[in-house]
C-alpha cells in the first residue's frame, strides 16, 4: 500500500527561527503533494497543493514566502516555516497522491512543531 | 467555495451501536467525496471514497452513499466497537485541488 513518511515527527524552534519538515512518499509516485496544518482550534488548513512540473497553489493566508516548499521528484516533497511564531504551531500533515488523475490523498503521520 | 459540514462535533455510543454521522457537502459540479478517519498521534487514514451520485463507497464496515439530491455523504455502521473510537473527517475533492476537510467528529466508542 501507499506509504508516506514524515520527519521529525516533533520539533520545537525559538520564535522567529525556521523549521524544514520533510515527506517521503514511498512505494508510489506521488505525483501531487498537499501540505495542511492542522491546530486545535482549526481542522485542516490547506496551505499548498504541489504538482511535479507544475507551479505550487498556494491558499489564501499562506505564502511561498512564508512556507516555500519544495518538490524535486516523484518520492519526496519538504517545506519550511520561516519565522516561525506562536500562530504557526500545529500538527503539520502531507498527503500524497497517487498518479495524476487520482483524487485520494494519503497522509503522513506529520509533523508537530511547537514554538517557543 | 466548495466545503463539506458535519453537523456532530461529538458523537458518543455504545458497542454494538448504530453509528450515523451526518456529512453535507456545497460545491459546483461533481466532487468525490471521501472520508478518512484519525486515531490520536496519527495522521488521518484513507476509508473509502464515492464520485459519483449514488455510489456507495465502504470499509471496515463502514459505508457511505452519495447522494446528490440532498448533497449528502452520511456515514453509518451498523454496530461499533470501542476500537472505532477515533476522529472520522469526511472531505470533497478534485482532480485539480486538494481536498477541502469538514471539521470533524470525534467518536468515542464505550465498552
Amino acid at each position: 500500500g501507499a506509504l508516506v513518511y514524515q520527519y521529525p515527527r516533533r520539533t520545537i524552534c525559538k520564535s522567529g527561527t525556521s523549521m524544514r519538515m520533510e515527506c517521503q512518499a514511498v512505494g508510489f509516485q506521488a505525483t501531487s503533494v498537499a501540505w495542511y496544518r492542522q491546530s486545535p482550534q482549526k481542522t485542516f488548513e490547506l496551505i499548498a497543493l504541489s504538482t511535479v512540473n507544475s507551479a505550487i497553489k498556494y491558499e489564501q493566508n499562506f505564502t511561498q514566502e512564508k512556507f516555500p516548499i519544495s518538490h524535486p521528484n516523484l518520492s519526496f516533497s519538504s517545506m519550511t516555516v520561516l519565522n516561525a511564531y506562536l500562530e504557526d504551531r500545529g500538527l503539520y500533515l502531507c498527503g500524497a497522491r497517487v498518479g495524476l488523475s487520482a483524487e485520494t490523498l494519503y497522509f503522513g503521520s506529520g509533523t508537530r512543531l511547537t514554538v517557543l | 467555495g466548495d466545503s463539506v459540514t458535519q453537523t456532530e462535533g461529538q458523537v458518543a455510543l455504545s458497542e454494538e451501536d448504530f453509528l450515523t454521522i451526518h456529512c453535507n457537502y456545497s460545491a459546483s459540479g461533481y466532487p468525490a467525496l471521501f472520508w478518512y478517519v484519525q486515531y490520536p498521534g496519527e495522521g488521518p487514514q484513507f476509508l473509502f471514497r464515492a464520485s459519483r451520485d449514488k455510489e456507495k463507497g465502504s470499509s471496515r464496515g463502514f459505508e457511505a452513499t452519495y447522494d446528490k439530491g440532498t448533497t449528502s455523504f452520511h456515514l453509518r455502521k451498523a454496530s461499533v466497537q470501542e476500537s472505532d473510537s477515533a476522529v472520522y473527517y469526511c472531505a470533497l475533492g478534485d482532480n485539480n485541488n486538494a481536498p477541502r476537510f469538514g471539521a470533524g467528529t470525534k467518536l468515542s466508542v464505550k465498552p
